[in-house]
């Protein structure tokens, strides 16, 4: 139980094009999901909280015009990179915490998803 | 001062050797405590949580110095298998629990 996944894993993209990451729970319901970012030999850095049915909440530094997150669906949440740039290319990856669960304290892990602007 | 610091290593470590890493934290507020596991270009998995009184799974030992905001794992009986990186975790106290992520510690354990 508890699985997370991420689509695409993989995507290579142009510099100014937009790339959407998709994060779904499979077997729970999460009301709350996260965003990180991990570059090369660096921690994950929190980028953004979603919220089912309301807007995201971003951690200082990240613009929320860049990286729009859609979070419709208590399965489902979106991260989409507009007017992507070299620098963005990083590893993604999203978490879920089940709804009903310790807010924040039970995340599970999507596999990441790795972007790469050229 | 990084929130979570952690010696990158590497720890070059034989099959059976015994390998501790270290972890501090910056904010004496923070509530929970945990290890995780990442494997290169794998998202991290949970290896244990971290407890003032100290928990052991298996050949993995965790302490807790809350005084000293200070965690600690320990490996004995290292298996080629657990070569990956170690990342400590500290959640602060907040609205919905952040998960604040160290940069990790790598261990490679050889034949």
């Amino acid at each position: 139980g508890a699985v997370v996944s991420q689509h695409p894993s993989r995507v290579i993209c142009k510099s100014g094009t937009s790339v959407k990451i998709e994060c779904r729970s499979l077997d729970f319901q999460a009301t709350t999901m996260f965003w990180y970012r991990q570059f090369p030999k660096q921690s994950l850095m929190l980028m953004a909280t979603s919220n089912e049915g309301s807007k995201a909440t971003y951690e200082q530094g990240v613009e929320k015009d860049k990286f729009l997150i859609n979070h419709a669906s208590l399965t489902l949440s979106t991260l989409t990179v507009t007017s992507a740039h070299p620098e963005d290319s990083s590893f993604y990856i999203c978490s879920a915490n089940p709804s009903g669960g310790p807010r924040g304290l039970e995340q599970y892990f999507g596999p990441g998803t790795r972007l790469t602007v050229t | 001062r990084k929130e979570v610091e952690q010696d990158p290593g590497p720890f070059n470590v034989p099959e059976g050797a015994t390998v501790a890493f270290n972890c501090t934290y910056s904010n004496s507020a923070s509530q929970s405590f945990f290890w995780y596991r990442q494997d290169c270009r794998k998202e991290p998995k949970l290896l244990m949580s971290v407890y003032s009184s100290g928990n052991e799974d298996g050949r993995f030992t965790a302490q807790l110095n809350r005084a000293s905001q200070y965690i600690s794992l320990l490996i004995r009986d290292s298996k080629l298998s657990d070569s990956a990186t170690y990342l400590c975790v500290v959640i602060f106290s907040g609205g919905y629990n952040k998960l604040i992520f160290g940069a990790g510690t790598r261990l490679a354990v050889h034949p």
